[in-house]
């Protein structure tokens, strides 16, 4: 199975800061990479596919790179809705494997 | 616009079983595998499976082979989640979700299930 490790595990950040957010795959995934983001009680909504592309509707202060084994995800500008927790997913192959969550918090 | 209802809460004894439904619309079915993830409270999202609604081909993470079973009403539109074998362990939201295209994200995703094992 491919390992996804996230880091770091949770973050304290203000609103119009600038957030990074790793993933590092234990195997190549070319650019099979996703990100989503959740809110206490909700489902997960996706926000980035293929490493760096929007997924309709979301804001263009996030946004994706990487391939490979390592990706990141930055939220420039941060904004009080993007408080939430954020996972990173493979889609390269199965099982499909998610990183273990990044909690972005106030500070 | 796409949207996956799943059913209700479920509150089962360890030992039982649970299906857990979702049912899609705004979209062809057939054309779009569905997965399973669930969430423990606290914890993070874990991969149950997928289903091919075009001949209900199915992967399932070996975790939990031989315990799921996951199937498609076409009639319907519906995916079934079926787990068998519970115990206090499985208790989690489980979420059904779409595969997108090309890239295998999951772009729509259900409101979550909520099935809690106890005695």
């Amino acid at each position: 199975d491919i390992q996804m490790t996230q880091s770091p595990s949770s973050l304290s950040a203000s609103v119009g800061d600038t957030v990074t957010i790793t993933c590092r795959s234990s195997q190549r995934i070319d650019i099979y990479l996703n990100w989503y983001q959740q809110k206490p009680g909700k489902a997960p909504k996706a926000l980035i596919y293929a490493a760096s592309n929007l997924q309709s509707g979301v804001p263009s202060r996030f946004s994706g790179s990487g391939s490979g084994t390592d990706f990141t995800l930055t939220i420039t500008s941060l904004q009080p809705d993007d408080f939430a927790t954020y996972y990173c997913h493979q889609s390269y192959s199965n099982p499909r494997t998610f990183g273990q969550g990044t909690r972005v918090e106030v500070k | 616009q796409v949207q996956l209802v799943q059913s209700g809460a479920e509150v089962k004894k360890p030992g039982a079983s649970v299906k857990v439904s979702c049912k899609a619309s705004g979209y062809t079915f057939k054309n779009y595998y569905m997965h399973w993830v669930r969430q423990a409270p606290g914890q993070g999202l874990e991969f149950l499976g997928m289903i091919n609604p075009i001949g209900s081909n199915t992967n399932y993470a070996q975790k939990f082979e031989g315990r799921v079973t996951m199937t498609r009403d076409m009639s319907t539109d519906t995916v079934y989640m079926d787990l068998a074998s519970l115990t206090s362990e499985d208790t989690a939201v489980y979420y059904c979700a779409r595969e997108g295209h090309d890239w295998q994200q999951l772009d729509f995703w259900g409101q979550g299930t909520l099935v809690t094992v106890t005695s």
